[in-house]
């Protein structure tokens, strides 16, 4: 089993439509989850971040984590064309930058918003 | 601020070359690292840095180099280049304490044939 796993897509939303995008881990010592947005040819840009189970809104996104249940999602309402992009969930186990703080992410999946 | 540099933006080369990938960074960030982003395989770790002088393995280092020397800079050198090797490559970098807050560079797409 990997250590994250992210639904593939990809996915073709209308625009308005709220989007939900979903990943899953296995490694309970992960405690800060991110959501990163890449745009076709560039790199990734952090869009989302978090370290504590619930919700956490900004604008018309919100991520929402479950450690519980080892499940995180980031939700887009009022979805927009500009939207459209790759989403990469990431994790980590701590939040200093040593030897074991390497990001674990998701294989990313491709939203597309049609106007 | 420029925040993370990469050259070349594209680079073809034939099997067997060798060249270096540069990375630069001006956030004065401790940790830097290498990642390739091929499809369907997501991003995946190549080597990486925790400061000047120091340097470990990622996921994928087979046929990668990385010296690190000074703060800013963490280049990468395919040593014989092969055509598994072609893939976007992107150079990233944290702060001290700054946890998944990561930025990246633009990439660089390159083509081994």
């Amino acid at each position: 089993q990997k250590e994250v796993e992210q639904d593939p897509g990809p996915l073709s939303v209308p625009e308005g439509a709220i989007v939900s995008l979903n990943c899953t881990y296995s490694n309970s010592a992960f405690q800060y989850f991110m959501w990163y947005r890449q745009y076709s040819r560039k790199g990734p840009e952090l869009l989302m971040y978090t370290y504590s189970s619930g919700n956490k809104e900004d604008g018309r996104f919100t991520a929402q984590v479950d450690k519980s249940s080892k499940y995180i999602s980031l939700f887009i309402r009022d979805s927009q064309p500009s939207d459209s992009a790759t989403y990469l969930c990431a994790m980590t186990t701590t939040v200093y930058t040593g030897a074991n703080s390497k990001l674990t992410f998701g294989k990313g999946i491709t939203l597309s918003v049609r106007p | 601020n420029a925040g993370v540099t990469q050259t070349p933006k594209f680079q073809v080369l034939k099997t067997g070359q060798s060249m270096t990938l540069q990375c630069a960074q001006d956030m004065n960030h401790e940790y830097m690292s290498w990642y390739r982003q091929d499809p369907g395989m997501g991003l995946r770790l190549i080597h990486y840095s925790v400061g000047a002088g120091i340097t470990d393995q990622g996921e994928v280092p087979n046929g990668y180099n990385v010296s690190r020397s000074t703060t800013e800079d963490f280049p990468l050198r395919l040593l014989s280049a092969a055509p598994s090797q072609t893939s976007v490559y992107f150079c990233a970098t944290r702060g001290r304490g700054a946890g998944g807050e990561q930025y990246f560079g633009p990439g660089t797409r390159l083509t081994v044939t």
